[in-house]
């Protein structure tokens, strides 16, 4: 049962463009919501992160946006840039499940030179 | 100065082997974790340690042994390997036992069982 989905496995983006990675949840009892970017032979590592009382958050060139309503939220990179290729993975935290962090299965972002 | 650290970064062993993971983190948290990634890319929990003291521990067969010896290590023990065990296995840590605090990871051990 997958609480927090990344639809897109891949995404392919030019340098200098937006890149837009989107996540879906269903259990509405997730509170708080991260993004943790890894490189290949890597752990991850945190990115971003929103509360459930806000719909933006923005750091330098990260934002995620939070629709409640829709279960959704993503992340904007502007403008991309080639270290920015890595897997992003979308994760969410609830109280109510003794705080432990649900992943998505993550989204491949390329950034080409 | 690495800030958590596994080891070994690469297991290959039989099916029917015991086997463990070693992590340390010098960071001074308070609360390690232990994460599987399978083949199909999932990144789940299994295990949580606050001060020594085991406080997560999900649906995992109970060939899987957590072991916190001090709050700087989380070793993962595994008895009687099976295929299915073959994954990368995270370690992570954090300063607070919430999933809002900043989890730091590990590199990966990636197993495999043959």
């Amino acid at each position: 049962d997958q609480q927090v989905k990344q639809n897109s496995p891949s995404l392919s983006v030019q340098e200098g463009r937006i890149s837009i990675l989107n996540c879906d949840y269903t259990n509405s009892m997730f509170d708080y919501f991260l993004w943790y970017k890894k490189y290949p032979a890597e752990g991850p590592t945190f990115l971003i992160s929103i509360s459930s009382i806000k719909d933006k958050n923005e750091d330098g060139r990260f934002t995620v946006f939070l629709n409640k309503s829709a279960k959704h939220l993503s992340l904007h990179i502007v403008p991309s840039q080639p270290g920015d290729s890595a897997v992003y993975f979308c994760a969410a935290v609830s109280g109510g499940s003794n705080y432990k962090l649900t992943f998505g299965k993550g989204t491949l972002l390329t950034v080409n030179p | 100065d690495t800030a958590v650290s596994q080891t070994p970064k690469y297991l290959v062993t039989q099916m029917g082997n015991d086997k463990s993971i070693k992590c340390e983190q010098n960071l001074g948290h308070d609360t390690m974790y232990w994460y599987k990634q399978d083949s199909k890319k999932f990144l789940k929990i299994m295990f949580s340690y606050n001060n020594k003291e085991l406080i997560i521990n999900e649906t995992v067969p109970n060939r899987f042994s957590p072991k916190s010896p001090d709050k700087a290590h989380l070793n993962l023990h595994i008895n009687s390997l099976e295929l299915g065990d073959s994954a990368v296995y995270f370690c992570a840590s954090s300063q607070g036992r919430r999933g809002y605090n900043e989890q730091f990871f590990g590199p990966g051990t990636r197993l495999t069982v043959l």
